[in-house]
């Protein structure tokens, strides 16, 4: 079955930087397009960014546009997600989520894993 | 940038329907899907291509989209859906989400 577990969150200091990470299983991980969406304590969903299946397209919320880098390896069923410059801000849990149909330019997310949390503190 | 509205509420009795609606310019000539989320959960995919359901989602959830909103329908509504739920669309490559609609069953 489709599995999704991110990793590396934690508590960091405003202006510091933190690498997140997800592991995939249960799929064929290089054909399948992956988002990073987050969720502020109390708060909605806010999508941060989409990786394509061969990771060539990425794509940025403009909160984070030019502070966070998505990237994978396909080698390894993982994706992960950079963030510099962090603020008070970027504290969330960020989930990572499968694209049902990248191919076809179709973006919803059809599996989600637990998420990892973040908070930006000094 | 592209914007999706919702209410911020909807309360429902037991066993009505209930109608939770997602506004957005033009929306209708796009494609919008749903969340359920409860708390202290992952988001669920309810509904996708405005109106499929992905399996193992109950019959009783169905979607539409016209004009400039999509809608959410639940029939007989279940205690076990109260949730959020958030409508999601994506515009340029950039993926758009609603503020979210809390359902209340009472």
């Amino acid at each position: 079955q489709v599995q999704l577990v991110e990793s590396g969150g934690g508590v960091v200091q405003p202006g510091r930087s933190l690498r997140l990470s997800c592991a995939a299983s249960g799929f064929t991980f290089s054909t399948y397009g992956m988002h990073w969406v987050r969720q502020a304590p109390g708060k909605g969903l806010e999508w941060v960014a989409v990786i394509w299946y061969d990771g060539d397209n990425k794509y940025y919320g403009d909160s984070v546009k030019g502070r966070f880098i998505i990237s994978r390896d396909n080698s390894k069923n993982m994706m992960y997600l950079q963030m510099n410059s962090l603020t008070a801000e970027d504290t969330a849990v960020y989930f990572c989520a499968r694209d049902y149909d990248i191919f076809n330019g179709y973006y919803w997310l059809d599996y989600w894993g637990q998420g990892t949390r973040v908070t930006v503190s000094s | 940038s592209y914007e999706l509205t919702q209410p911020p509420s909807v309360s429902v009795s037991p066993g009505q329907t209930a109608t939770i609606t997602c506004s957005g310019d033009k929306l209708g000539h796009k494609y919008a899907c749903w969340y359920q989320q409860k708390p202290g959960q992952s988001p669920v995919l309810v509904i996708y291509k405005d109106s499929e359901r992905p399996s193992g989602i109950p019959e009783r959830f169905s979607g539409s989209n016209s004009g400039n909103t999509a809608t959410l329908t639940i029939s007989g509504t279940q205690a076990t859906d109260e949730a959020h739920y958030y409508c999601q669309t994506w515009d340029s490559s950039l993926v758009v989400f609603g503020g979210g609609t809390k359902l209340t069953v009472l």
